[in-house]
């Protein structure tokens, strides 16, 4: 198995722009999470869905992110607008059981000017 | 409020010596696990404590989880430059409907110098 597919790997984008990140998680998870990673404030949970469906979207900080997971193999987390302060790598992770993020992609890497 | 916290929060070794990283919390958790994270990757999973008082070993490491399930330890013995990288530790609490709820600590990064 590949593993977790994310895609870019690096983004870098100007402040107000739509920025998608894509996620393939490995097939046969049923728990699919996306995370984002700053210095400040370590790996942080944005979302999760369980058999494509979202459970606990808490985690996303404003109505600027949303996350789609249309089928068992593809999800997407879109910021619009982008601004500097989403500057972070962006994780996405999937698990066959419940709370264990078990298996994490390479990550995104955005950056917003 | 940190739900996880981590100490250290940095780790510098000469190669060859022991070390123990830490993970406190006021909350019982489910199952606590422990990653490694290296510079440019995802975190990769090391181990899965559940049980309160478990010991687990990989290699020449360590892994403790407490017996209130609110705290647990990593010890590495005779470090090597390979186990350098960043160590954190997640905490499941249940948040219902048969779902968990995973959170990160901030991570030790720890450097072994050869």
């Amino acid at each position: 198995d590949a593993g977790v597919i994310q895609s870019p790997r690096h983004e870098v984008t100007e402040m107000g722009q739509e920025v998608t990140l894509r996620c393939k998680p490995i097939s046969g998870h049923d728990y699919l999470f996306w995370y984002r990673q700053t210095m400040m404030r370590g790996l942080e949970l944005l979302i999760y869905f369980n058999n494509n469906v979202p459970i606990d979207d808490s985690g996303m900080p404003e109505d600027r992110f949303s996350a789609k997971m249309p089928n068992a193999s593809f999800s997407t987390l879109k910021i619009q607008p982008s601004e500097p302060r989403d500057s972070a790598v962006y994780f996405c992770a999937s698990s066959p059981t419940s709370g264990r993020a078990e298996f994490f992609g390479p990550g995104t890497r955005l950056t917003v000017l | 409020t940190q739900l996880l916290e981590q100490s250290p929060q940095f780790l510098s070794i000469q190669e060859g010596e022991n070390l123990t990283v830490y993970c406190n919390s006021s909350s019982v958790f489910s199952s606590l696990q422990w990653y490694r994270q290296e510079p440019g990757e995802g975190p990769v999973l090391l181990v899965t404590v559940v049980t309160g008082g478990e010991v687990k070993k990989l290699k020449r490491l360590t892994f403790q989880f407490g017996d209130a399930r609110k705290d647990s330890s990593l010890h590495i013995t005779a470090a090597q430059p390979g186990d350098t990288g960043l160590y954190l530790c997640a905490g499941a609490v249940y948040s219902g409907a048969g779902s968990y709820q995973l959170t990160f600590g901030k991570g030790t990064k720890l450097s072994v110098i050869p």
